[in-house]
Formats: structure tokens, C-alpha cells, sequence
């Protein structure tokens, strides 16, 4: 079935670059997603990329998509300390109508 | 307004009793989600209204009832829930089944006792 695995920790300097990856089985994946959950929040979609796009940016985020080797990731500039988090990477397929989570990865931020 | 809400926050219950959870959003998307969410777990899907019709059930136990009274509201009435049946339910939206982008609510914190 499908699955999408992630490294469950990481941890980033103030201001360095973070770098969540991302591996997923199903290669009808049509759709990439990252969400962001805040302790005690509720899930935030940060950013989705389609599989015929190789790299999607957006302000402080850049997405990169390897469809070969069926790997996503998601860089953040300059990391802050508002963006530690959990990250989910997630994908579905266009003939499926639910999203597969991965296991999230925790960010977190030292000075 | 790009938000998903739900009411309540927080919510202690006995396995006695009956409660239900609300989400709403203006968005005007046709498709609604309920996920349930354990600690340090992912979300896991529990229904999928499409068109204010139920087309996902992933074989969730009855004791979890959902709900759909138009386009932007969705329930889920609990009745007899068992003390594991505690996590964080999310309530998403996308604007329809085809729109795989889901925006999610806050979630409602449920502790069964």
C-alpha cells in the first residue's frame, strides 16, 4: 500500500537553513503537500506541489521534488524559532480522495 | 475568510454520555473531513462528505455519528465512547473531493473517562 516515511527529528540553528525530507511509495502520486502543526494546534497547509513540477518556491519555503526517486523535500531559509514545529509530509493520488500522511518530523530550534 | 472553525476547544465526557462536535467554514468548499489524531501520530481519516453526502467511512466504529446539516456546517455526535477513543479530531475542507488541498480546523481536544 502506499506510505510516505520521514525522519521524526531535527534540529536547526537559529537563522541556518532546515531541510525536512520526504520519501513516498505510490507512484500514481499526483499531488505533494507540506503541513505545519503548532503544539496544540490544528494542521497548517504550508505549501503543495503537483508531481510535474520539479521545485515550487514560496518566500522563506522551497519545495523540491525528485518523482525518480520518489522524494520530497522542504527547505526553510533563515529559520526562526516560530517555525518549530511538526512537519507532515503528506501525498494523494488523483483517484483517491484521501491524503497519506507521513509520520511528521519535529523541528526544533536552538539559539 | 479562509478558516475552519470548531467548537468546542476542549471536551471532557463520560462513556455515558451523549456530546457532539461542530465545524464550520465559509468557504464555500463542498467537501468536509473528519480525522482523529493521537499524540505524536499523524491524522487519521475517519469521514469524507462530498456534496453534503457521506462517501468515506473508514470503517469507524458507530459510537462515532456523522452529520452533515449543509454545506458549511459538519457534526460528529459521540455516544458511548470508550476512554481511547481520547485524541484531537479535526474537522478540513477543500473546495471538492477533486481538490486535494485540505485546510484544517483547530481541532477539539476530547479526554473520555
Amino acid at each position: 500500500g502506499e506510505d510516505v516515511e520521514q525522519s521524526l527529528f531535527l534540529s536547526v540553528r537559529e537563522g541556518d537553513s532546515s531541510v525536512i525530507n520526504c520519501t513516498y511509495t505510490d507512484s500514481s502520486s499526483t499531488y505533494l503537500y507540506w503541513y505545519k502543526q503548532e503544539p496544540g494546534a490544528g494542521l497548517q497547509l504550508l505549501t503543495y506541489i503537483f508531481s510535474n513540477m520539479d521545485m515550487k518556491q514560496d518566500q522563506r519555503l522551497t519545495v523540491l521534488l525528485n518523482k525518480k526517486d520518489k522524494h520530497l523535500s522542504l527547505r526553510i531559509a533563515d529559520t526562526q524559532t516560530g517555525d518549530s514545529a511538526i512537519y507532515f509530509c503528506a501525498e494523494s493520488s488523483s483517484s483517491a480522495s484521501k491524503i497519506i500522511f507521513g509520520s511528521g518530523t519535529r523541528l526544533s530550534i536552538r539559539p | 475568510d479562509t478558516e475552519v472553525t470548531q467548537t468546542p476547544k476542549h471536551l471532557v465526557m463520560g462513556m455515558t454520555n451523549k456530546k457532539s462536535l461542530k465545524c464550520e467554514q465559509h468557504m464555500g468548499h463542498r467537501a468536509m473531513y473528519w480525522y482523529k489524531q493521537k499524540a505524536k501520530k499523524p491524522p487519521e481519516l475517519m469521514f469524507v462528505y462530498s456534496y453534503e453526502k457521506l462517501s468515506i467511512n473508514e470503517s469507524v466504529p458507530s459510537r462515532f455519528s456523522p452529520e452533515c446539516p449543509n454545506s458549511s456546517l459538519l457534526n460528529l455526535h459521540l455516544h458511548a465512547l470508550q476512554p481511547e477513543d481520547s485524541a484531537l479530531y479535526l474537522c478540513a475542507s477543500s473546495q471538492d473531493p477533486t481538490t486535494k488541498a485540505q485546510y484544517f480546523g483547530p481541532g477539539t481536544r476530547l479526554l473520555v473517562l
